[in-house]
């Protein structure tokens, strides 16, 4: 199964700014999601990262907030933009590659927003 | 769209047997999956089951699956301190993503 290089493992980010989190894989995976984990919850898709084009947004997910880039079939970014407490969270990547069973997970990005 | 239901909590003793449930909604899922999250780590997957399958086992790990109630579930035989974490059922939603449940936090006690 794929490997998943995803950077950074923790921040302590100040309000108002910007955090672009970047998933990295070993192998051309076809899907890319985005999750966010909030504190003692589950997890909640925020988007599918889509090659070359828009990604799919979640209800109560909109991109101007969290803006996704996937330039090719290894590689994202999430961005969490003019961030507020409330978005401290474990952000995680997942991956799907063609032939696989399971859905392989970065090991999450913890964010805290001061 | 899938939805995914299961217990918070769960509490036993090393070497007793665990049993953790799970309810699903959209019996159209063709793989149900089971994945471990241990304090500070991302998600291991441990162990799925396909949908026209009753039954899987993987060394100290059974998967049963009532198709029919829409009921998953994973026993883990021996339970060891090691096995401590949240465990999470997933079903595969409409856009290819997984959804969740709300994980059972699963206690062993020496």
């Amino acid at each position: 199964s794929a490997v998943i290089s995803q950077k950074p493992s923790r921040d302590i980010c100040q309000r108002g700014t910007s955090l672009t989190i970047q998933c990295q894989v070993d192998s051309q995976v076809t899907m890319m999601f985005w999750y966010r984990q909030q504190p003692g919850q589950s997890l909640t898709l925020i988007a599918t990262a889509n090659q070359g084009s828009e990604a799919t947004y979640e209800s109560g997910f909109v991109i101007d907030k969290f803006p996704i880039s996937r330039p090719n079939l290894t590689f994202s970014t999430l961005t969490v933009s003019n961030m507020s407490p409330e978005d401290s969270s474990i952000y995680l990547c997942s991956v799907w590659a063609s032939g696989d069973y399971g859905y392989t997970f970065g090991s999450g990005t913890r964010l805290t927003v001061v | 769209g899938e939805d995914v239901e299961q217990s918070l909590f769960l509490s036993v003793r090393e070497g007793d047997s665990s049993v953790i449930n799970c309810t699903y909604t959209d019996s159209s899922s063709t793989y149900l999956y089971w994945y471990k999250q241990e304090p500070g780590a991302g998600l291991q997957l441990l162990t799925y089951i396909f949908s026209n399958m009753d039954m899987k086992q993987d060394q100290r790990l059974t998967v049963l699956l009532n198709k029919k109630d829409k009921h998953l579930s994973l026993r883990i035989a021996d339970t060891q301190t090691g096995d401590s974490a949240i465990y999470f059922c997933a079903g595969r939603g409409s856009q290819g993503n997984l959804i969740f449940g709300k994980g059972t936090k699963l206690s062993v006690k020496p």
